[in-house]
C-alpha cells in the first residue's frame, strides 16, 4: 500500500459527458501529479500540482482539468469524454518535486462506451 | 525534450535465471532515474532510484541497476529470477528544471517491459 488513496477504481460513462476522478497524496506529500497509462500511448504526464499550486503541465487535453485543494487531495476533471478518453488514470504524490520518488495510487479504470 | 527507451517489450527468462532489463535515456543534463514495476490491476511501485550518489543502485526485492553515463543507460538486472517477478516494468527519467534549481519532478516513462518467468 503506497498510501495514495484514488476514487472511484472503476468509472464506465458514455461519450460526452464529464467525470471527476479524485486523489489523496500521502500524509505529508505537498506534490500531486496525474498521468494517462493506454495502450496506444502509454503511461504520459498529464499535469502537476504543488501545494495547491499548478507546477507543471504535460500532454493533457483543454477538455481535462486539475485541482489541488487545501487540504492537498486533487482532483481531475475529464469532460466532453470521448472513447479514445477510456484509460488507466493515475494519481501520484511526492515530498517535493526535486529528485525524490513518486508514490504511485492503485489507479483509476475509466471505459467511455 | 528528455525521453527512455527500453529496449525489448517482452522479455523470457527461466526461474533462476539472470534477469536484464535494457533502458537508455536521453537527457541534456544528468537526470533523476527510476525503475518502477506495476503488476496486473495495481499501480507502479517504485524499485529503485539514482539521483547521482553511487552509480551502482541496489532495489527492493533483489533488483539492482547501475548508471552508465558514457552509454546513458539505466538496466535493470536480477541475478536470479523468481515466479513473482513476472510483471511489467518501466524505466523512468525526471529532469533537475525548475525554479531555483529544483526540479518539478514529473517523470518521462519509457514504453515498458513485459517480463515473464518460466518455471
Amino acid at each position: 500500500d503506497s498510501g495514495v488513496t484514488q476514487t472511484p477504481k472503476h468509472l464506465i460513462t458514455a461519450t460526452g459527458q464529464r467525470v471527476t476522478l479524485r486523489c489523496s497524496p500521502r500524509s505529508g506529500d505537498l506534490s500531486v501529479y496525474w498521468y494517462q497509462q493506454s495502450l496506444d500511448q502509454g503511461l504520459q504526464f498529464l499535469i502537476q500540482y504543488y501545494n495547491g499550486e499548478e507546477r507543471a503541465k504535460g500532454n493533457i487535453l483543454e477538455r481535462f482539468s486539475a485541482q489541488q485543494f487545501p487540504d492537498l487531495h486533487s482532483e481531475l476533471n475529464l469532460s466532453s469524454l470521448e472513447l479514445g478518453d477510456s484509460a488507466l488514470y493515475f494519481c501520484a504524490s511526492s515530498v517535493v518535486g526535486q529528485g525524490f520518488e513518486q508514490y504511485f495510487g492503485p489507479g483509476t479504470r475509466l471505459t467511455v462506451t | 525534450a528528455q525521453s527512455v527507451t527500453q529496449l525489448g517489450s517482452h522479455v523470457s527468462v527461466s526461474e533462476g535465471a539472470l534477469v536484464l532489463l535494457r533502458c537508455n535515456y536521453s537527457s541534456s543534463v544528468p537526470p533523476y532515474l527510476f525503475w518502477y514495476v506495476q503488476y496486473p490491476n495495481q499501480g507502479l511501485q517504485l524499485l529503485l532510484k539514482y539521483t547521482s550518489a553511487a552509480t551502482l543502485v541496489k532495489g527492493i526485492n533483489g533488483f539492482e541497476a547501475e548508471f552508465k553515463k558514457s552509454e546513458t543507460s539505466f538496466h535493470l538486472t536480477k541475478p536470479s529470477a523468481h515466479m513473482s517477478d513476472a510483471a511489467e516494468y518501466f524505466c523512468a527519467v525526471s529532469d533537475r528544471s525548475g525554479a531555483g534549481g529544483t526540479s518539478y519532478g514529473k517523470l518521462t516513462f519509457g514504453q515498458g517491459t513485459i517480463l515473464t518467468v518460466h518455471p
